[in-house]
């Protein structure tokens, strides 16, 4: 069975600094892996996604991705960030299944 | 382009209630999910439709919940008898391609 897991609950980081909020995963064949951000009272927001190709993957508002099959990762960073960037990030991926979401991880960027 | 509707964004019943969600996807979006996100956990698949048909409800719990997309357009989630661990925020998504969907704001159901 597919998982998902995201070892951090929250990620505090000042404004300017980089961020990194971190994802593992386990499927059966090539992966499709995805980063959603969740605002307040808000849906699910698509930011970006590894199907094949280049391992770093640059999605909306400036983040980007690598995919590392070796280490089984995909990582969300972004090389400063803003106080605007403050919600909840959720990894999930796909084996040509339905998909499965991560807990997710609260990021908070301090000014 | 108008993303996915939701209606209602709150609901409060007590239990052993019947509550309904409705969704309308994307234009054009064949495929239509329902997800239960419960407070402190990632979203998890309830049903998953292409057009009027089910693909994948292996995760809805058949007892009580029921969804339904009579027209392939929009779609329909109840819940009958409602049950407290049903609180949880229902989100409906679409999509073009399977792995790129959109969400909508979700319906927040607190069961008292």
């Amino acid at each position: 069975a597919q998982s998902v897991a995201q070892p951090e609950d929250q990620v505090n980081v000042a404004e300017g600094n980089p961020l990194t909020v971190k994802c593992t995963y386990s499927v059966s064949g090539n992966p499709y892996l995805f980063w959603y951000v969740q605002y307040p009272n808000r849906g699910l927001q698509f930011l970006l996604k590894y199907i094949t190709g280049d391992n770093l993957v640059k999605g909306s508002y400036g983040f980007e991705a690598e995919f590392n099959k070796s280490q089984t990762s995909f990582h969300l960073k972004k090389p400063s960030a803003l106080v605007s960037d403050s919600a909840l990030y959720f990894c999930a991926v796909s084996g040509n299944t339905p998909l499965v979401f991560g807990k997710g991880t609260r990021l908070s960027v301090i000014a | 382009e108008a993303g996915v509707a939701q209606s209602p964004r709150y609901k409060i019943i007590e239990k052993r209630q019947s509550v309904a969600f409705w969704c309308n996807p994307i234009s054009g979006h064949a495929t239509l999910y329902w997800y239960q996100q419960i407070l402190g956990q990632g979203p998890k698949l309830l049903i998953q439709f292409q057009n009027n048909g089910v693909v994948d409800d292996s995760q809805l719990p058949k007892d009580r919940f029921s969804a339904e997309r009579l027209k392939g357009v929009d779609s329909t989630l109840k819940i009958q008898p409602a049950k407290l661990e049903d609180s949880a925020v229902y989100l409906c998504a679409s999509s073009l391609i399977s792995y790129e969907q959109y969400f909508g704001p979700g319906t927040r159901l607190t069961v008292t």
